[in-house]
């Protein structure tokens, strides 16, 4: 049962273009969202946060949009970047479900290209 | 540099072989968490602890075994391994025993079994 989905595996996008990434999730519990970029050999590395108190956060090029009525969220990159080639995970928590622990999407591996 | 510290970083075992995956953090964080990550998986929780003294098993805990005996180490340990238990391995750790944030991942453990 995959609480939190990703059902785009890959992406490819022009640099200087938008890339959006999305994700589904089931469990209305869920308090606070989360996005991961990962390197290859590399652990993944924090990028940007929404609480479900929100719709939008951004930080910089980044910006997340949560739709809490269907269940949705989804990463904007403008402008995308070669460096932005990455694996992206979401990933959700809640703080009453065994003290806040993360529960992923399977990724998407995005591609910029210049 | 502060951080989580994972070792190895690659490991080659026989189909019932024992090992211990290493993981530990100087950023004095209460909480710490074993995911192992499977194409098309995404990254799922084994184990995760609390503080010293206390773990709980997390989605897919079936041939891992933990401790944790001080606030720094938490080892992840594979009695008999098995090739289902081919994977990358990533420990986290969290300022918080309970947070929604904040975590802080090692650069993997790239364990196959053969």
């Amino acid at each position: 049962d995959q609480q939190v989905k990703q059902n785009s595996p890959s992406l490819s996008v022009q640099e200087g273009r938008i890339s959006i990434l999305n994700c589904d999730y089931t469990n209305s519990m869920f308090d606070y969202f989360l996005w991961y970029k990962k390197y290859p050999a590399e652990g993944p590395t924090f990028l940007i946060s929404i609480s479900s108190i929100k719709d939008k956060n951004e930080d910089g090029r980044f910006t997340v949009f949560l739709n809490k009525s269907a269940k949705h969220l989804s990463l904007h990159i403008v402008p995308s970047q070669p460096g932005d080639s990455a694996v992206y995970f979401c990933a959700a928590s809640s703080i009453y479900n065994q003290g806040g622990k993360l529960i992923f999407g399977q990724g998407t591996e995005l591609s910029v290209k210049p | 540099n502060a951080g989580v510290t994972q070792t190895p970083k690659f490991q080659v075992l026989k189909t019932g072989q024992s090992m211990t995956l290493q993981c530990a953090q100087d950023m004095n964080h209460e909480y710490m968490s074993w995911y192992r990550q499977d194409p098309g998986m995404g990254l799922r929780l084994i184990h995760y602890s609390v503080g010293a003294g206390i773990t709980d098993q997390g989605e897919v805990p079936n041939g891992y075994n933990v401790s944790r005996s001080t606030t720094e180490d938490f080892p992840l340990r594979l009695l008999s391994a098995a090739p289902s238990q081919t994977s990358v391995y990533f420990c986290a750790s969290r300022k918080g025993a309970v947070s929604n944030y904040g975590y802080t991942f090692g650069s993997g453990t790239r364990l196959t079994v053969v």
